[in-house]
């Protein structure tokens, strides 16, 4: 049973601040991960993902991979009040194609 | 505008009748998905498609059905064997070609009573 585990929050952090999100998986083999930010009421929608250890950089936002460790972070810097919103992980496995498995999500709160 | 539609946004029915939710895409992806999701809860993959006329069960298939005769098209069928209904349902594309992101139509919320 393929698992993705994260803290469900909320995590408060002031405007401004970097806020940092956290995922654990228990496949070794997996692949892939994905960020996604989920306003209330809304779909998903991507903003990041990595396939390879290390960080990848897209604006505002990190993601940080360590597979050794079975963790996958997610950065946001200078935390604007419009990045509240439920962040989920996903990650697919390491059997040839394969779905993803989410997480349940963090909800991040980002006060003015 | 190349994107996913989901139709209608909100459904609702009464319990014992069958659903069916419209999920179309027009990015020319292969594979396409559905998910439900609970209040609180991630999301959960019911069936998958990777090609057109094939479709495999995810993690919640029973009571639900789809088809895939159009490669834009991914019905779902919710059917009164489903015991909770009343979800979320989510509507995900990708191309399916060594590229496994995946992008999300707007969403379906199901109410059943």
């Amino acid at each position: 049973q393929k698992e993705v585990e994260q803290n469900s929050g909320p995590l408060s952090v002031p405007e401004g601040a970097i806020a940092s999100l956290n995922c654990t998986y228990s496949d070794r083999g997996s692949q892939s991960f994905f960020w996604y930010r989920q306003y209330s009421g809304k779909s998903p929608e991507l903003i990041m993902f990595i396939y390879s250890n290390g960080d990848k950089e897209d604006g505002r936002f990190t993601a940080q991979l360590n597979k050794a460790s079975q963790y996958v972070s997610l950065l946001i810097r200078d935390s604007q009040p419009s990045d509240s919103a439920t962040y989920l992980c996903a990650v697919r496995g390491s059997a040839g194609y394969s779905t993803l498995t989410f997480g349940k999500g963090t909800m991040l709160l980002v006060s003015p | 505008d190349g994107g996913i539609t989901q139709s209608p946004k909100y459904l609702f029915r009464k319990e014992g009748q069958n659903v069916t939710l419209s999920c179309e895409q027009n990015l020319n992806h292969d594979a396409m998905y559905w998910y439900r999701q609970d209040p609180g809860q991630g999301l959960r993959l019911i069936y998958y498609s990777q090609i057109v006329n094939d479709f495999q069960k995810g993690d919640i298939a029973e009571g639900y059905s789809v088809s895939r005769e159009k490669k834009e098209s991914f019905p779902l069928t919710v059917t009164s064997a489903q015991k909770n209904p009343t979800a979320f349902y989510l509507c995900a594309s990708t191309t399916g070609r060594n590229s496994y992101e995946q992008y999300f139509g707007p969403g379906t919320r199901l109410t059943v009573t």
